[in-house]
């Protein structure tokens, strides 16, 4: 079946480190997104890409990072600068950006702080 | 400012009634309207779009949607409630070219169906 995966499901971060979130989709979609949740707030963009190797800052990039080396897969990268990481991450992919069609969701990853 | 707003928090319905979920927007151009649900601790599933065409649109599992231009709004709907419809219930639009064609989403709204 075609889809997303994430993984891990679950994560914890020690101060100072960086984590990786991985993200694989089989749909043969061009575009990708990373999304953060909070509780009450909705979903916040903070990167996506439209094609590999190109990616684009969301609303609040700053403290992640990502890469798009391969069509199927979009890193996040949470690094030491981001100070309240502590929230549940989703992934999404969807053929174009802007395009009337839906976008495709990973179950998500759960980050905590030790 | 292009915005989404559901107004409300949530929403608690006893099964078998009908169930009504609001959404407004604000948006340059004409809108792209999208529906999601989320289930506890997974991700969002699509459940109905409207694109253009006729304002009362369809989707899964018994869900449909109205869009009415004038009212801005793109309530979501369905005739009788199950208590499994129970869940976080998201509104998006598609912002326009000035902010990258990106989705514009609504805080969500908890949907409670009392048994």
């Amino acid at each position: 079946d075609g889809g997303i995966t994430q993984s891990p499901k679950y994560l914890f971060r020690k101060e100072g480190q960086n984590v990786t979130l991985s993200c694989e989709q089989n749909l043969n979609h061009d575009a990708m997104y990373w999304y953060r949740q909070d509780p009450g707030q909705g979903l916040r963009l903070i990167y996506y890409s439209q094609i590999v190797n190109d990616f684009q800052k969301g609303d609040i990039a700053e403290g992640y990072s990502v890469s798009r080396e391969k069509k199927e897969s979009f890193p996040l990268t949470v690094t030491s600068a981001q100070k309240n990481p502590t929230a549940f991450y989703l992934c999404a992919s969807s053929y174009r950006v802007g395009d009337n069609q839906p976008q495709h969701f990973g179950d998500g990853t759960r980050l905590s702080i030790l | 400012a292009q915005s989404v707003a559901q107004p409300e928090d949530q929403v608690n319905v006893a099964e078998g009634n009908p169930l009504t979920v609001k959404c407004t927007y604000s948006v340059s151009g004409n809108p792209y309207l999208f529906w999601y649900v989320q289930y506890p601790n997974r991700g969002l599933q699509f459940l109905l779009k409207y694109i253009t065409g006729d304002n009362l649109v369809k989707g899964s599992y018994g869900f449909e949607a109205e869009f009415n231009k004038s009212q801005t709004s793109f309530h979501l709907k369905k005739p009788s409630a199950l208590v499994s419809d129970s869940a976080l219930y998201f509104c998006a639009v598609r912002a326009g070219m000035d902010s990258n064609y990106q989705l514009i989403w609504g805080a969500g709204t908890k949907l409670i169906i009392k048994p």
